[in-house]
């Protein structure tokens, strides 16, 4: 079935760096969503892409929907103590469904 | 405010024992999802439902048994034949069509004493 491979799995920086992550599929999607995930909390979206190639920002963080439509990736610019925890990719299942895929997540931890 | 609750925030399991996990969303969406995540792991599917009175089976739904009565409400069992049913439960909600955004509870963790 389809697969999200996100990666790095984990990252550990200093503050004020900036951070880039990226997830890949084995098949083409059409959305790509991504989430952060606070310690203890639920998944909130970050940004949501819809067309391959776009470039969208929000904030320190931008996100790119690969133009081969299997590849995505997040960038953080000048990392803050509150940029920990974990980021999700996310996208469309296979079936006719509201259902996502999502990858295994990149967990950030940010030295002051 | 519109959003989705689940509660308790934290709930204990005795050995055998039944327990229901509450979901609630007021965002008027048709379809609903449960997920467990376990420590320094990504989100699994146990159940969801795209319509009222209609549920599937997600990928790990073996004791599991959830019920959609109404629109706004995706109760989630976690029954004795679990047999590791300490994690983190996540309820979603969206509105069910293919690549939706889906929205998130605050999460409920079990424990088993």
């Amino acid at each position: 079935g389809q697969q999200l491979n996100q990666s790095p799995q984990s990252m550990f920086i200093q503050e004020g760096e900036d951070v880039s992550m990226n997830c890949t599929s084995s098949s083409i999607f059409n959305t790509w969503l991504w989430y952060k995930q606070d310690p203890g909390e639920g998944p909130v979206l970050l940004i949501a892409l819809y067309k391959a190639g776009e470039l969208t920002s929000n904030g320190r963080l931008t996100a790119q929907f690969g133009i081969t439509r299997k590849d995505s990736f997040l960038n953080i610019s000048a990392s803050i103590p509150s940029d920990v925890g974990i980021y999700f990719c996310a996208g469309p299942g296979s079936s006719n469904t509201g259902k996502l895929i999502f990858g295994q997540g990149t967990t950030l931890q940010v030295k002051p | 405010d519109g959003g989705i609750t689940q509660s308790p925030k934290y709930l204990f399991r005795k050995e055998g024992q039944n327990v229901t996990l509450s979901c609630e969303q007021n965002l008027n969406h048709d379809a609903m999802y449960w997920y467990r995540q376990d420590p320094g792991q990504g989100l699994r599917l146990i159940y969801y439902s795209q319509i009222v009175n209609d549920f599937q089976k997600g990928d790990i739904a073996e004791g599991y048994s959830v019920s959609r009565e109404k629109k706004e409400s995706f109760p989630l069992t976690v029954t004795s034949a679990q047999k590791n049913p300490t994690a983190f439960y996540l309820c979603a909600s969206s509105r069910g069509q293919v690549g939706e955004t889906q929205y998130f509870g605050p999460g409920t963790r079990l424990l088993v004493l």
